[in-house]
């Protein structure tokens, strides 16, 4: 399995441009997650959903869409690229099953909004 | 989901246990405790979660308080790979959201 992938792995947007971030999974895991972080502080969830079909806000949606119309992808949307939204922008993945959920990373995408 | 309180930072001696604070005095009884760390810009990684028995596994310990209203992560004998920010996080299992706080960073030094 490869994991949890993202792509690309680094970023720079003009302002007002706009961008998809992929994520996809490979471990047939239900839920799946976008969190932002910014330097220095801790990570906010973006948006998230619990299969396929069904996606739902997290703490910080605003400028975001998401969409999830496989189990494996997980594309976030970014329309009007906006300096506040330079972060670095990491997916996750879990299998919901029983108490041992756990969520798989990855290496995340670092975008630069100029 | 429930807030969780966590000391900014914290320093250990390589080779000896470090002991990782975290109160959470509003969880829920359905809620478990999970923790992740994040080394350097990686990923978070999984450590460890538990409902009210103290839990153990390759990388740490979980101990959780009788009335659960705190925990304590434990790594028996750490190393500099060790060093990085480790996050507390309360949730209900199956619930959706992961709600990370600010962490601790922990420093480990030789």
């Amino acid at each position: 399995n490869a994991g949890v992938t993202q792509t690309p792995k680094f970023r720079i947007l003009k302002i007002g441009q706009s961008m998809t971030l992929q994520c996809a999974q490979d471990m047939n895991h239900n839920y799946m997650y976008w969190y932002r972080q910014d330097p220095g502080m801790g990570l906010k969830l973006i948006y998230y959903s619990v299969g396929a079909g069904i996606t739902d806000k997290g703490e910080v949606p605003n400028g975001y869409n998401v969409s999830r119309s496989t189990t494996e992808d997980f594309p976030l949307r970014l329309e009007l690229a906006a300096p506040s939204q330079t972060s670095v922008y990491f997916c996750a993945s879990s299998y919901s099953r029983g108490t041992n959920e756990k969520l798989l990373f990855g290496s995340g995408t670092q975008l630069s909004v100029l | 989901d429930a807030k969780t309180t966590q000391p900014t930072s914290m320093d250990c001696a390589e080779g000896r246990a470090a002991n990782l604070p975290c109160n959470h005095s509003t969880i829920s009884g359905n809620e478990y405790v999970y923790w992740y760390r994040q080394i350097h810009s990686q990923g978070p990684q999984y450590i460890i979660h538990g409902l009210k028995n103290n839990e153990t596994n390759e990388m740490a310990s979980l101990i959780i308080t009788e009335d659960r209203k705190s925990s304590t992560l434990i790594l028996p004998h750490a190393t500099l790979r060790d060093t990085a920010v480790y996050y507390c996080i309360v949730r209900v299992v199956q619930g959706g959201k992961l709600i990370f706080g600010q962490g601790t960073e922990l420093s480990v030094k030789p």
